[in-house]
C-alpha cells in the first residue's frame, strides 16, 4: 500500500535561512509525487509535482524538490525563506492523481 | 487549471442532523474526490465520486454515513449524516483530469464543519 512519511511535524527557521522539508514514500512503482501548501484558513495550493523526467523539479514561490529513487524521497527545498512561507506543507503520492495519499504535514514557522 | 466552488464554506450543526456539501467545478473533470481533514491532522481520502454510479469508499468510510452523488462531470455532493462532534472537520473536494487531461489534483477551499 502507498504511504507517505513526513518525519518533521514542526520546523522553525529564521527568515532568509534555507529550508528543507523531508518526505519519504513507500510504493512498489514510481509514483507521482506532489507538494502542497496550506496557509491558515486556506485551501491547498500545489507547489510542484513530479511525474517523470528530470528528478529536480522547480515549483512556484521559489520552491524546488528532488526525487531520489534510491532513497524513496522527495524533499522540498527553498534557498531563502520568507515570512509569508509560514504554513502547513503536505507531501502526497498518487497514481494518475487517483487515490492520493497525504503525509501528516509539516508546519513551518518563520522567525523574524 | 480548475476553479472549484465549495458550499457552504462553513457551518455549525446540531448533532443528529445531516449536512450536504456541494462541489462545483468550472470545467469537466475526470475524477472527483472527497477528503476529510480533522483538526490539526492531514487529509484522509473519504471516497472517489463516480459519475452515474456509486462512489468508491476508502476503508473506514461507509455510504450510509457519507452518501455521495455525482450526477455529471462538473458537480458532486457529500452528505455527512447523523452528525456527531467527532465529525467536526474540514471537508475538501478535489478534482483531477481537467478536460480529460492528466493533470494534478486541484482542491476547493473546504467546508469547515463544527458539530455541537
Amino acid at each position: 500500500a502507498q504511504s507517505v512519511t513526513q518525519p518533521d511535524i514542526h520546523i522553525t527557521v529564521s527568515e532568509g535561512a534555507s529550508l528543507e522539508l523531508r518526505c519519504n514514500y513507500s510504493y512498489g512503482a514510481t509514483p507521482y509525487l506532489f507538494w502542497y501548501v496550506q496557509s491558515p484558513g486556506q485551501g491547498l495550493q500545489l507547489l510542484l509535482k513530479y511525474f517523470s523526467g528530470d528528478t529536480l523539479v522547480q515549483g512556484i514561490k521559489g520552491f524546488e524538490a528532488e526525487f531520489k529513487r534510491s532513497q524513496s524521497s522527495f524533499n522540498l527545498r527553498k534557498p531563502s525563506v520568507h515570512w509569508s512561507d509560514a504554513a502547513e506543507y503536505f507531501c502526497a503520492v498518487g497514481i494518475n492523481n487517483n487515490d492520493m495519499r497525504f503525509g501528516a504535514g509539516t508546519r513551518l514557522t518563520v522567525k523574524p | 487549471s480548475a476553479v472549484i466552488s465549495q458550499k457552504p464554506s462553513r457551518d455549525i450543526c446540531q448533532r443528529g442532523t445531516s449536512l450536504t456539501i456541494q462541489c462545483q467545478v468550472d470545467s469537466q473533470v475526470t475524477m472527483m474526490f472527497w477528503y476529510r481533514q480533522q483538526p490539526g491532522q492531514s487529509l484522509t481520502l473519504i471516497a472517489t465520486a463516480n459519475q452515474g454510479s456509486e462512489a468508491t469508499y476508502e476503508s473506514g468510510f461507509v455510504i450510509d454515513k457519507f452518501p455521495i452523488s455525482r450526477p455529471n462531470l462538473t458537480f458532486s455532493t457529500l452528505t455527512v449524516s447523523n452528525m456527531s462532534p467527532e465529525d467536526s472537520s474540514i471537508y475538501l473536494c478535489s478534482v483531477a483530469g481537467v478536460q480529460g487531461k492528466n493533470t494534478e489534483a486541484f482542491f476547493g477551499q473546504g467546508t469547515r464543519l463544527t458539530v455541537v
